[in-house]
């Protein structure tokens, strides 16, 4: 299996709600991550985690809060977003090892709009 | 921040025309790589190029890199209507451990 499974696809969200993305993975890699995209712009990071420990915080807000409750499984809080937050939500895995080095499997991406 | 910039910054073509989408990059690398999102979608790895290599291979895609003008070029042949999405470049600048991703060049490939 070398997918990458994200959900929800669409999300929307109020201002004062609290939401969560999931991600998904089967491929035993132990490199896990979040990325935000805005329309037509890059990816760009905003966490990584390791062996399911937080490595890298892309000096993100408090309104986003990852967890990784085991190696298969990524998570990213939502609480009190504000609308320039609106973007699609990409998960990503890879095996451990020198950025450079290894192939990233992106998920489908969560559209997320913010009220 | 970002490392990589490519251009065109977009780029019209008919099936069966080849496609050549440049990058620049500005810190030193190890390697850089090369990756297609379909619009709205997730990205896909295409190939990975090391810095001590010039050119590589991978079926229709054909990718150059030139380290002392801190660029790469990606050569699509024979395009084809599915080749339509945008492509961005990737590099790891040394001493960072994660990547960075180009601003993209979003490919049109027209029947």
């Amino acid at each position: 299996d070398t997918e990458v499974t994200q959900t929800p696809k669409h999300l929307v969200m109020g201002m004062t709600n609290k939401k969560s993305l999931k991600c998904e993975q089967h491929m035993g890699h132990r490199a896990m991550y979040w990325y935000k995209q805005k329309a037509k712009k890059p990816p760009e990071l905003m966490f990584v985690y390791s062996y399911e420990k937080l490595s890298i915080n892309e000096s993100v807000p408090s309104r986003f809060s990852p967890e990784c409750p085991n190696s298969s499984l990524l998570n990213l809080h939502l609480h009190a977003l504000q609308p320039e937050d609106s973007a699609l939500y990409l998960c990503a895995s890879s095996p451990v090892g020198l950025a450079g080095e290894v192939e990233q499997f992106f998920g489908p991406g969560t559209r997320l709009t913010v009220l | 921040s970002q490392q990589g910039e490519e251009d065109p910054q977009a780029l019209s073509i008919q099936e069966g025309e080849n496609a050549t989408m440049n990058c620049s990059y500005k810190t030193s690398i190890n390697n850089l790589q090369w990756y297609r999102q379909n619009s709205g979608r997730g990205l896909v790895h295409l190939i990975l190029i090391r810095s001590n290599e010039r050119e590589k291979h991978s079926g229709r895609l054909r990718v150059t890199l030139d380290t002392s003008k801190k660029s790469s070029s990606l050569l699509i042949t024979a395009s084809r209507a599915a080749d339509t999405a945008s492509y961005f470049c990737a590099t790891d600048p040394s001493g960072y451990s994660t990547l960075t991703f180009g601003k993209g060049t979003m490919l049109l490939v027209s029947p």
